[in-house]
């Protein structure tokens, strides 16, 4: 099956400074990926989506200059958490739907990445 | 505005009994629903999709019902075991490869 591989899975920074966290399809081709932020007991939320070779799309209340996006191929998508503060603590996940099927609803996800800041 | 509700936030049962988890939401018009799997500390892992002309599909000893008229999906493990101990999320996409939307889920404990 798809894989997709996210790292790293645990960071540990003091507030001020910028956390990048990335996002590889292992053996297939993501045209879009979405990254999304989960709270202890509570559902992922979407933060945004990103398209290969073109701008995020942010959800409503997401800071773009805070959290940054890139998906400069197909196959990696990278999100940096810039400044961060202990509020942005959190379990933040990745997807990816495989771009070469065309039944591709299907999410794959990365196993998450765990941010506590200092 | 639009909600996803999933029955309870825990449901604890004992192994070899069928587990029935519940999904409903309002205001959606669902291209199609899907199940997914989540253990602590991991991203979640796809289950089942079931579509909006689709009523039910099953894969071994899982089965996913879809009820457009009631607003309802409702997943059904059968048999169960300690090892489908979880928490179940349901999704909602309103479009065809659209973005999903996740229910908040139910954390599934089967005791042996």
């Amino acid at each position: 099956g798809a894989v997709v591989s996210q790292h790293p899975s645990r960071v540990i920074c003091k507030s001020g400074t910028s956390v990048k966290i990335e996002c590889r399809s292992l053996d297939f081709q993501a045209t879009t990926m979405f990254w999304y932020r989960q709270f202890p007991k509570k559902s992922l939320m979407l933060m945004a989506t990103s398209n290969e070779g073109s701008k995020a799309t942010y959800e409503q209340g997401v800071e773009k200059d805070k959290f940054l996006i890139n998906h400069a191929s197909l196959t990696l998508s990278t999100l940096t958490v810039t400044s961060a503060h202990p509020e942005d603590s959190s379990f933040y996940i990745c997807s990816a739907r495989d771009g070469t099927h065309t039944t591709n609803e299907k999410l794959f996800f990365g196993s998450g990445t765990q941010l506590s800041v200092l | 505005s639009q909600k996803i509700e999933q029955n309870s936030e825990a449901l604890n049962i004992q192994e070899g009994k069928t587990a029935t988890l519940t999904c409903n939401y309002t205001n959606y018009s669902p291209a199609y629903l899907q199940w997914y799997r989540q253990d602590p500390g991991r991203g979640p892992v796809f289950l089942l999709l079931i579509r909006e002309n689709e009523k039910e599909k099953r894969k071994e000893r899982l089965k996913v019902t879809f009820d457009t008229t009631l607003k309802q999906s409702l997943f059904h493990i059968t048999a169960s075991q300690p090892a489908d101990s979880a928490t179940y999320l349901c999704a909602l996409s309103n479009t065809n490869a659209g973005k999903s939307t996740f229910g908040d889920g139910t954390t599934l404990t089967v005791k042996p």
